[in-house]
């Protein structure tokens, strides 16, 4: 069954700390893939996302994400977070194999310490 | 571009009773919307997919003589919870999906959400 996966559910980081969350999908063929984020008490809020191309994807707030084909992955990263990126991060992935149907990762609720 | 809205964005309803929620494309035509349901604390999990004109298409698991939906035009999609229980308080969320064309059929546009409580 097409799933996706993160393999962090909770993340505690300190300002400044570098930032990494996986995800894994299991989709065969052609993905599009997207990373988004829920700040506290409001909706979803696109990051970034790749169709096709440039492996390495550069979104909004300085976060980035890097698809790598043989691995599965689509992994968000940030050098440098901000007490502000306080949040839940979601992972997802649609495809034609799924009728184009966005499938969510479970989630990773980080929090930055001031 | 490519707005989705929802409303209510909050409802409280008894239970037993029925409470529709509307989902709009504001600048878009969504040939395609979808319903998900957010739990507190949880991830997104896609109720149902419809298409404009056609019935809907639910997942496993997702009881569509509860969950109502509705794909009347392009611009409107409505998902009614009909007798509703405390179980079914949740946060709702539609996406819309363009047609086929540049910009899709890849990306779905979210709404902010309708939150759900059952007394």
């Amino acid at each position: 069954a097409q799933s996706v996966s993160q393999h962090n559910h909770h993340v505690i980081l300190s300002e400044a700390a570098s930032l990494e969350l996986g995800c894994n999908y299991s989709y065969g063929g052609t993905v599009n893939l997207f990373w988004y984020v829920q700040y506290p008490g409001q909706h979803l809020q696109l990051l970034l996302k790749y169709f096709s191309g440039d492996p390495l994807v550069k979104g909004i707030k300085g976060f980035e994400a890097e698809f790598i084909k043989s691995k599965f992955s689509f992994n968000l990263r940030k050098p440098s977070v901000q007490w502000s990126d306080t949040a839940e991060y979601f992972c997802a992935v649609n495809a034609r194999t799924g009728g184009f149907k966005t499938i969510f990762g479970a989630g990773t609720r980080l929090f930055v310490k001031a | 571009g490519a707005v989705v809205s929802q409303h209510p964005s909050w409802v409280i309803c008894k239970s037993g009773t029925s409470v529709k929620i509307e989902c709009r494309s504001l600048d878009f035509q969504a040939t395609t919307m979808f319903w998900y349901r957010q739990f507190p604390k949880q991830s997104l999990m896609l109720m149902a997919t419809s298409n404009e004109g056609s019935k809907a298409t639910y997942e496993q698991g997702v009881e569509k003589d509860k969950f109502l939906i509705n794909h009347a035009s392009l611009t409107l999609s409505t998902l009614t919870v009909t007798s509703a229980h405390p179980e079914d308080s949740s946060f709702y969320i539609c996406s819309a999906r363009a047609g086929m064309g540049t910009s899709g059929p890849y990306e779905q546009y979210f709404g902010p959400g309708t939150r759900l409580t059952v007394t």
